[in-house]
């Protein structure tokens, strides 16, 4: 029973397009994070998110726009998209950001994003 | 700068067989660092982290992993495998300094334990 959902599993896209990744968390946390993982990088941390607000932006492009509607959902907006955006995202949270210490990262199951 | 190495980006062993996947980190202050794992078609899962004190930590399903600051390393390390263990196994850094969750990968080893 997975207590971060993200959708969709799979996404294909045209350049130039615009697409949104949902993620929700239902494990009560304040902090929420957005990763991306490509072909041929490492995992990257993009943003984090604490009571809705953003206290981490590692994103260069501002075609990656984070969107905290609830304090359990942080969506990601995609804009203008290339080929080279093709990765699979990874959403994740923790009870607090800044108590790494203390606590555990969650991650969502990831949505893989296809631009063609 | 900061950075986390995994030089082995594919290992196979037998099951049964004692496994050491390496990583290297670069950081010059306190790190924090963790092994995540991700099973096929699934997310990120902590196996162990380590903080500080002994150096040797103890993670999930018999892994352990052990912290050496004069070598700059936290390998992995599980004495006998099995099937299941199976998956792509990430070292992870964060910088003690910044106290919050802007991890820095390495590039993940697939590990492929053979029947």
């Amino acid at each position: 029973d997975p207590k971060i959902i993200q959708k969709p599993k799979y996404l294909v896209a045209v350049t130039g397009s615009e697409k949104i990744l949902i993620c929700e968390q239902y494990l009560g946390h304040n902090a929420m994070y957005w990763y991306r993982q490509s072909a041929k990088k490492p995992l990257e941390f993009m943003f984090s998110y604490s009571y809705q607000k953003l206290m981490d932006n590692q994103t260069a492009s501002s075609r990656f726009q984070p969107q905290s509607s609830k304090k359990n959902h942080l969506d990601l907006q995609i804009t203008a998209l290339k080929p080279d955006d093709s990765a699979t995202y990874f959403c994740a949270s923790s009870q607090e950001e800044r108590e790494i210490s203390n606590e555990r990262l969650f991650f969502g199951h990831g949505t893989k994003l296809s631009v063609l | 700068a900061q950075s986390v190495t995994q030089p082995d980006a594919r290992v196979t062993v037998s099951e049964g067989a004692s496994l050491q996947l390496r990583c290297k980190y670069s950081y010059s202050g306190t790190p924090y660092l963790f092994w995540y794992v991700q099973y096929p078609r699934q997310g990120l899962q902590l196996l162990l982290k380590y903080y500080s004190g002994d150096p040797v930590v103890q993670g999930v399903n018999g892994f352990e992993a052990e912290f050496s600051k004069s070598n700059s390393s936290f390998h992995l390390r599980k004495a006998s495998v099995h099937w299941s263990d199976s998956a792509v196994y990430f070292c992870v850094l964060s910088p003690a300094s910044s106290g919050s969750w802007q991890l820095i990968f390495g590039s993940g080893t697939q590990l492929t334990v053979m029947p």
